[in-house]
């Protein structure tokens, strides 16, 4: 069973516009990451937050996370039609031995041109 | 080649044979994962490779699936006696070996079984 929970499922929004997606877990981790998947196939990672951090910025991404709340946030800002997308949250638990990913449901990104 | 590479890219089989899907991981990775993405199930951990070892299988739904790892590089994944439900998308991914460090993921090979 999946231990993370995404929401929304779905995003349909228009270029220009940002996206925000949320992500929530149950165990305690050693670092979340933020992977992107196109047409079913191969995900793309986009950013690594570790448990002690509470915020991180790549490019056009930003990252939140909230342990006490269990739970993460991506943004996608300025998007654009190229970021449409499924978007997952995988965990890596804290005693989970060899830090196999747990992933979340994903949530489907529609950018609009 | 710099990323994660995975071989066939597709494959079609029929009910009851047995398939060999391969890894290649990025050089230098320690770690080796086999994940499977089903519409179902959504993305689930099947094994665990750290070296030539498998420390951790407990993601594999039956004996008819196993995995091996040699020279601490390429990973098979075989599947013995197919069933329909094993139709799927098998993603691997490898890293260096750390807590923190990234898993990087191939582009999948979708497995149908007619």
């Amino acid at each position: 069973s999946q231990q993370g929970e995404e929401d929304p499922q779905a995003l349909s929004i228009q270029e220009g516009e940002n996206a925000t997606m949320n992500c929530s877990y149950k165990t305690s981790i050693n670092n979340l990451q933020w992977y992107r998947q196109n047409s079913g196939r191969g995900l793309v990672h986009l950013i690594l937050i570790r448990s002690n951090e509470r915020e991180k910025h790549s490019g056009r991404l930003r990252v939140t996370l909230d342990t006490s709340k269990k739970s993460s946030s991506l943004l996608i800002t300025a998007s654009r039609a190229a970021d449409t997308a499924s978007y997952f949250c995988a965990t890596d638990g804290v005693g989970i031995g060899g830090s196999r990913l747990t992933f979340g449901e994903g949530t489907q990104l529609t950018v609009n041109p | 080649g710099a990323g994660v590479s995975q071989s066939p890219s597709n494959k079609v089989t029929e009910k009851g044979k047995d398939v060999e899907l391969r890894c290649d991981p990025i050089s230098g990775h320690t770690a080796l994962y086999w994940y499977r993405q089903s519409l179902g199930q959504g993305l689930e951990f099947l094994i665990y490779f750290q070296g030539n070892s498998a420390p951790d299988k407990s993601g594999l739904p039956s004996d008819r699936f196993s995995a091996e790892r040699t020279g601490g590089s390429v990973s098979t994944l075989t599947i013995q006696r197919t069933q329909q439900e094993d139709s799927a998308v098998y993603l691997c991914a490898s890293k260096r070996g750390g807590i923190a460090d990234t898993q990087y993921f191939g582009p999948g090979t979708r497995l149908t079984v007619l």
